[in-house]
């Protein structure tokens, strides 16, 4: 069965740094999606992103936050400066069609120390 | 905006059958879902609802009624393996983007 994909299984990175999430998507889904879990917490959205652009953003995904579909497999979440507040399990989803079911992958822990 | 609540925590026996409920409020809808989550792990697709009524998949079954804003996830024969966190999940109006509950933590004991 067909699953998302994520690369690493966890991040240690110093405040400051950037970082790239790597995610592969279903192979025949369209709409790609990033939320993150800080520990004890809700999941909460981040990004969707359909055809090449951002198709919706919270107010989570500031200008530190961006996104992209570098090659016809992979889609990207980087953080440009990372914050203490940025600890948490990032998770890429994706789905079929707008509105369609979500599958999540496997998430990457981020820790900023 | 959404709101969405949940119970935190709630304990059921092995063998029996357990109701998590969920009532949200939302600005637009497009379908509630459930998701299981073990600790640790990514939420698992459970159920989808659009339409009011029932919907039964094996021993799961998920209910919603859009006019009082209410879901339930109705797990019945219960094992070990269903202790997790029972996330509700609601799509709402033209957004992408899932608001999550902050899920019910289920205990399972013998």
């Amino acid at each position: 069965e067909p699953e998302v994909t994520q690369t690493p299984s966890h991040q240690v990175t110093q405040m400051g740094q950037e970082v790239i999430l790597r995610c592969v998507p279903i192979s025949n889904h369209l709409y790609f999606y990033w939320y993150r879990q800080i520990l004890g917490q809700k999941v909460e959205f981040l990004v969707s992103f359909y055809n090449n652009e951002i198709s919706e953003k919270s107010e989570i995904f500031d200008d530190q936050f961006s996104v992209e579909r570098p090659d016809g497999s992979n889609f990207t979440l980087k953080i440009r400066s990372t914050k203490l507040e940025d600890s948490a399990m990032y998770f890429c989803a994706s789905s079929r069609l707008a509105r369609d079911t979500q599958y999540f992958g496997p998430g990457t822990r981020l820790t900023v120390l | 905006g959404q709101n969405i609540d949940q119970p935190t925590e709630m304990t059921a026996t092995e063998g029996a059958i357990v109701q998590i409920n969920c009532t949200y409020q939302t600005s637009g809808f497009n379908g509630l879902f459930w998701y299981q989550q073990h600790a640790g792990e990514a939420p698992t697709f459970l159920s989808y609802n659009v339409l009011d009524g029932l919907e039964e998949k094996g021993r799961f079954s998920s209910f919603l009624s859009r006019s009082k804003g209410y879901s339930y996830l109705l797990l019945k024969e219960l094992q070990m393996k269903d202790s997790a966190s029972y996330l509700c999940a609601v799509g709402g109006g033209g957004a992408d983007g899932l608001t999550f509950g902050k899920g019910t933590h289920l205990i399972i004991q013998p």
